[in-house]
């Protein structure tokens, strides 16, 4: 059964520094994983997709990488703002249509 | 606007009232999902289907029915509510290609469920 990690839990950085957002797998037979955010009380909004046959992904501030073989996949955020406080919320997907999410890094960034 | 539409957003009810929670897409998105997420346990999948007529459990499915009978819609039945399905709910759903679905999952806002 796939079981996916984030870690850490939660981090508090001051805002413009850059951060890493780690999530591991333990099944690496993934069809994509997706990295989400979630604000208090609202749904998940996805910030990016990355197809297994990938290594990364970029989205303005935000990469996120992508290692099968080890079973890694890692957030970059760049030049952090307030605005960027949120849960973030990876998801492995299969090519059978399973989720599996991680329970999340609760980001806060401090004026 | 493109939007996963749950209704209703807040439901309140008693142990054993049959309830129905709406989930609505206007993607035309055959891929629809629907999950359940718990302080400490984090998202965990209910039921998913691939198109219509075509349903799958996922890690959690005891207590709960689903159906796809139209592409829009994917309804969650829940025939008897007990205390531990008091959850905040979300409905999800993705275009479907091939032999997966290589579109983001788009969320919708969720329906916080107390069962008392």
């Amino acid at each position: 059964k796939q079981e996916v990690t984030q870690i850490p839990a939660a981090l508090s950085v001051p805002e413009g520094e850059n951060l890493v957002l780690n999530c591991s797998f333990t099944d690496s037979a993934i069809y994509n994983l997706q990295w989400f955010r979630q604000d208090p009380g609202k749904g998940l909004t996805s910030l990016l997709l990355i197809q297994s046959s990938q290594r990364e992904q970029t989205s303005g501030r935000l990469n996120a990488s992508l290692d099968k073989s080890s079973g890694r996949s890692t957030l970059y955020i760049a030049a952090s703002q307030p605005g960027d406080s949120a849960t973030y919320l990876c998801a492995a997907n299969t090519n059978a249509g399973k989720s599996t999410f991680g329970d999340g890094t609760t980001l806060t960034v401090k004026p | 606007e493109a939007q996963v539409t749950q209704n209703p957003r807040y439901l309140i009810t008693v142990t054993g009232k049959k309830l129905t929670v709406t989930c609505s897409q206007n993607m035309n998105h055959e891929y629809m999902s629907w999950y359940r997420q718990d302080p400490g346990l984090g998202l965990r999948q209910i039921y998913y289907s691939m198109n219509v007529e075509v349903t799958d459990k996922g890690d959690v499915p005891e207590g709960y029915k689903v159906s796809r009978k139209e592409k829009r819609n994917f309804p969650l039945i829940l025939e008897s509510p007990s205390p531990n399905q008091t959850s905040l709910y979300f409905c999800a759903s993705s275009r479907y290609r091939g032999r997966a679905y290589n579109s983001p999952l788009h969320f919708g806002n969720g329906t916080r469920l107390t069962v008392t």
